[in-house]
């Protein structure tokens, strides 16, 4: 079955710690996002790549990084210098054109003590 | 900027009444929009989308919206609630570049 996951489900760290979540696709899709979620609130772009070794930042990238060295394989870094780094975090693929959803995975709750 | 606004940030019916989750975009050509539905510690999957076709969408679980280009609005209705339908709903705009979504609508609903 094609799809998208993301591991581990549920992620705990000390302050201080950088920390890498996975997310592969199988879709053949171009495009990767990275989201953070807050409990009540909407979705928000962190980083997002339409090609491989090639991404943007997106409304929220401080503190974060990415790579995409493969079409497959978009980790998200949350690093120590992120404020606030305890969220759900959604990774999703897509076809690039505007009339393509987004397809996503499961999440990942990181928590940061 | 390309946004997508949600009316209504929890709605709440009784099981068998209409669900109607708002959702207006702005922008000044027809974009491509979606319904999302998130469950407690899920992702996203998608209800239905619009891209340009018909302008009333038949999405699963046996949500429809309709598309109304003179109210910039893309509502997401479904006849009778069921118990199994509370969750989060999103509705969000692709523009080619970049997916914009709501800040969402928690649906309860009521036995």
């Amino acid at each position: 079955d094609g799809g998208i996951t993301q591991s581990p489900k549920y992620l705990f760290r000390k302050e201080g710690q950088n920390v890498t979540l996975s997310c592969e696709q199988n879709l053949n899709h171009d495009a990767m996002y990275w989201y953070r979620q807050d409990p009540g609130q909407g979705l928000r772009l962190i980083y997002y790549s339409q090609i491989v070794n090639d991404f943007q930042k997106g409304d929220i990238a401080e503190g974060y990084s990415v790579s995409r060295e493969k079409k497959e394989s978009f980790p998200l870094t949350v690093t120590s210098a992120q404020k606030n780094p305890t969220a759900f975090y959604l990774c999703a693929s897509s076809i690039i054109g505007d009339r393509y959803e987004q397809y996503f995975g499961p999440g990942t709750r990181l928590t940061v003590t | 900027a390309q946004s997508v606004t949600q009316l209504g940030s929890h709605v709440s019916v009784s099981e068998g009444a209409l669900v109607l989750l708002r959702c207006n975009y702005s922008s000044s050509v027809p974009p491509y929009l979606f319904w999302y539905v998130q469950y407690p510690n899920q992702g996203l999957q998608l209800l239905l989308k619009y891209t340009s076709a018909a302008t009333l969408v038949k999405g699963i679980n046996g949500f429809e919206a309709e598309f109304k280009k003179s109210e910039t609005s893309f509502h997401l209705t479904k006849p009778s609630a069921h118990m199994s339908d509370a969750a989060e709903y999103f509705c969000a705009v692709n523009t080619g570049n970049q997916f914009y979504f709501g800040t969402g609508t928690s649906l309860t609903v009521i036995p």
